[in-house]
């Protein structure tokens, strides 16, 4: 099976401006979540969707968005960016929403805003 | 509510020393435990997972780790090191009856000297 994949890997904005991430989940995964990785924060989780529904949410400013398709795939979007959004976005998915599971992830998107 | 301790931000090691990787956490109900590694411009990869079946439990690249429940640590080892396991470990919890969004430790960078 394909991995996770996310599109672009790279990506530069400048500040104000908004952008859309892209994460197609292994071939049969329904959940999908979203992280945001920083040398000073860490992993951080965003949101988790199951079945096109958010289940579970992080602490993230409401600039920080995101949606599933009925295929499963997903993207976040980042309204009205800021220096600090600049950060590896981690998209992961796994077949079930179980604690037990796995998360695959994909290789992320490389985010810098100027 | 879970959290993850890593000691130490990083370790660095000869080739072929042992390596150990220290991972506390903290669970009101039982756990299940992970071990993540990140290599550069890379998603995270599973090495290994506790989920109640055996204490010691065996990962890829002669990794393995040991789930200690009075002293609530699950920490990383492998005999030797070698230079291709330089890279960033994450360890991460969920819970049994709680949340099956992982939470994770701040990651160990480990270094390999020749």
């Amino acid at each position: 099976k394909a991995g996770v994949t996310q599109t672009p890997r790279y990506l530069i904005k400048t500040r104000g401006q908004q952008v859309t991430l892209s994460c197609s989940p292994i071939s049969g995964h329904r959940s999908v979540s979203w992280y945001q990785q920083t040398p000073g924060q860490g992993l951080q989780f965003l949101f988790e969707y199951f079945s096109e529904t958010q289940r579970n949410k992080g602490n993230f400013p409401g600039r920080f968005s995101g949606r599933q398709f009925s295929n499963s795939r997903s993207e976040m979007n980042v309204s009205t960016l800021e220096l600090g959004d600049s950060a590896l976005y981690l998209c992961a998915s796994s077949p079930i929403a179980e604690p037990q599971e796995t998360q695959y992830f994909g290789p992320g998107t490389r985010l810098l805003v100027l | 509510a879970q959290s993850v301790t890593q000691l130490g931000s990083h370790v660095s090691v000869s080739e072929g020393a042992l390596v150990l990787l220290r991972c506390n956490y903290s669970s009101s109900v039982p756990p299940y435990l992970f071990w993540y590694v990140q290599y550069p411009n890379q998603g995270l990869q599973l090495l290994l997972k506790y989920t109640s079946a055996a204490t010691l439990v065996k990962g890829i690249n002669g990794f393995e780790a040991e789930f200690k429940k009075s002293e609530t640590s699950f920490h990383l080892t492998k005999p030797s090191a070698h230079m291709s396991d330089a890279a960033e470990y994450f360890c991460a919890v969920t819970s049994s009856g709680g949340s099956y969004i992982p939470t994770f430790g701040r990651g160990t960078s480990l270094i390999v000297h020749p």
